[in-house]
């Protein structure tokens, strides 16, 4: 069956201390893997697509990397604002459906 | 700024009533989808939609009804409104083709049944 599992369920930090979020998938031919990070209320917003093996992406403090059995979201210096909670999500060949993680939730204290 | 648009954004109604979930986009996506997520939990595919007059029921078992008469409209039915079935409803929406196949959601409705 093919699943996709992130942790650590919950992550606290202090203001600038790095750290990385965990994805890991078991899916039958991985087509694409999604990052999105949720707000309270809101509904997910697209932080980055990775295709392949060894591909990475980054946006302001965070960078996307991509293995053949997981991907880590790693965060730099964290702020207050980067607490949210951050889905992955996996599409496989032949489907068209996305299959999410249950999240982390991360919280970034000043 | 949004495509995709929700409404209502919240919605407080008594058990037994029917209630409809607004969902559209302007993003000409063919494929349209609803999920159901609970308070910190993850989300669950209810339906989807690949294109007008299609629609498919998901992997969460839902008493949920869609349509798709319009490509822009994905809209969501209750016919008669339970306690169980609060919760968070997302919409979202993707291109049929090519190699981003990332979604792009709305806000969501939070509906609560008293």
């Amino acid at each position: 069956e093919d699943q996709v599992t992130q942790s650590p369920e919950a992550l606290r930090l202090q203001e600038g201390e790095s750290s990385s979020l965990n994805c890991s998938y078991t899916v039958s031919g991985l087509r694409g893997l999604f990052w999105y990070r949720q707000d309270p209320g809101k509904g997910p917003e697209f932080l980055f697509t990775l295709y392949s093996a060894g591909e990475e992406k980054e946006k302001e403090r965070l960078k996307a990397t991509l293995t053949k059995k997981e991907s880590f979201l790693h965060i730099t210096a964290p702020k207050p604002e980067d607490s949210a909670t951050y889905l992955c999500a996996a599409i496989i060949q032949g489907a068209q459906k996305l299959v999410f993680g249950q999240g982390t939730r991360l919280t970034i204290n000043p | 700024e949004a495509d995709i648009y929700q409404t209502p954004r919240y919605l407080v109604i008594g058990t037994g009533k029917k209630i409809t979930l607004e969902c559209s986009q302007t993003m000409g996506h063919d494929k349209m989808y609803w999920y159901q997520q609970d308070p910190g939990m993850e989300l669950h595919l209810i339906h989807y939609s690949y294109g007008v007059n299609s629609t498919e029921k998901g992997d969460l078992s839902s008493e949920s009804t869609v349509s798709r008469i319009r490509t822009e409209h994905f809209p969501l039915t209750l016919e008669s409104a339970r306690p169980s079935h609060t919760s968070q409803y997302l919409c979202a929406s993707s291109a049929l083709t090519g190699l981003n196949y990332g979604y792009t959601f709305g806000s969501g409705t939070r509906l609560t049944v008293v």
